[in-house]
């Protein structure tokens, strides 16, 4: 059973360019979030889908950030006109279904993308 | 608030010693503390984690206690070993999303 997978493991880009980011939940998961990490700091919340619906995307930046999880293939990140500042390690986490009222279930991360702008 | 403090920051313990870290939070509506350790350059992986309906969870050298009324959590390893090093950080659940500490960086000296 495969776990959480992301592509690129690594994204070198120059500024102006667009990053896409990629993330396959584990099986049977259904819930994906995006956390980004700088260095040295923790992982800060940005957005959180189920299939082919953005659940919650307080985290995001307004501007130049978007997600979406279509109905089939993996979740995308992107970021266009990327800039330094976005220079991060980019986690994709998957939690299956609500299994009932008040629970709270797992998230398990993937490897990570790191994007690294010039 | 939404925040979660984490303490301290970095850790270093001799092979053999225990270690604590702790971490507190504010609001009343977390019921999940999950702890997650993260080894240079590698994910975030899940090591143990306790919900509000408990006080102590236990897994062989890793154990969290939660005092809900105080809104505090902490993790304890006990006979730390080399391999414990890295960066430990705590979270709670925050409406659909996860909520973390700012971590910290355990060095256990052998």
């Amino acid at each position: 059973n495969a776990g959480v997978m992301q592509n690129p493991r690594h994204l070198v880009r120059r500024r102006g360019q667009e990053a896409r980011l990629r993330c396959s939940p584990m099986k049977g998961h259904s819930h994906v979030y995006w956390y980004r990490q700088l260095p040295e700091e923790g992982l800060k919340f940005m957005v959180y889908l189920q299939k082919e619906n953005i659940i919650d995307e307080s985290g995001m930046p307004k501007e130049r950030f978007s997600a979406e999880f279509p109905k089939e293939g993996p979740s995308i990140l992107r970021i266009q006109q990327v800039v330094r500042g976005d220079s991060a390690a980019y986690f994709c986490a998957s939690s299956p279904r609500t299994s009932g009222r008040g629970s709270y279930n797992e998230q398990f991360f993937g490897p990570g993308t790191r994007l690294t702008v010039l | 608030g939404e925040n979660v403090e984490q303490h301290p920051s970095t850790l270093s313990v001799q092979e053999g010693d225990s270690a604590v870290i702790k971490c507190t939070y504010s609001d009343s509506a977390s019921n999940y503390f999950p702890w997650y350790k993260q080894e240079l350059g590698k994910r975030p992986q899940l090591i143990i984690d306790i919900r509000s309906n408990v006080g102590e969870k236990k897994d062989q050298r890793i154990a969290v206690t939660l005092n809900k009324t105080a809104k505090h959590f902490s993790l304890h390893i006990t006979e730390t070993q080399p391999e414990d090093s890295a960066v430990y950080f705590c979270a709670k659940n925050a409406g659909n999303m996860l909520t973390f500490g700012g971590g910290t960086r355990l060095m256990v000296k052998p």
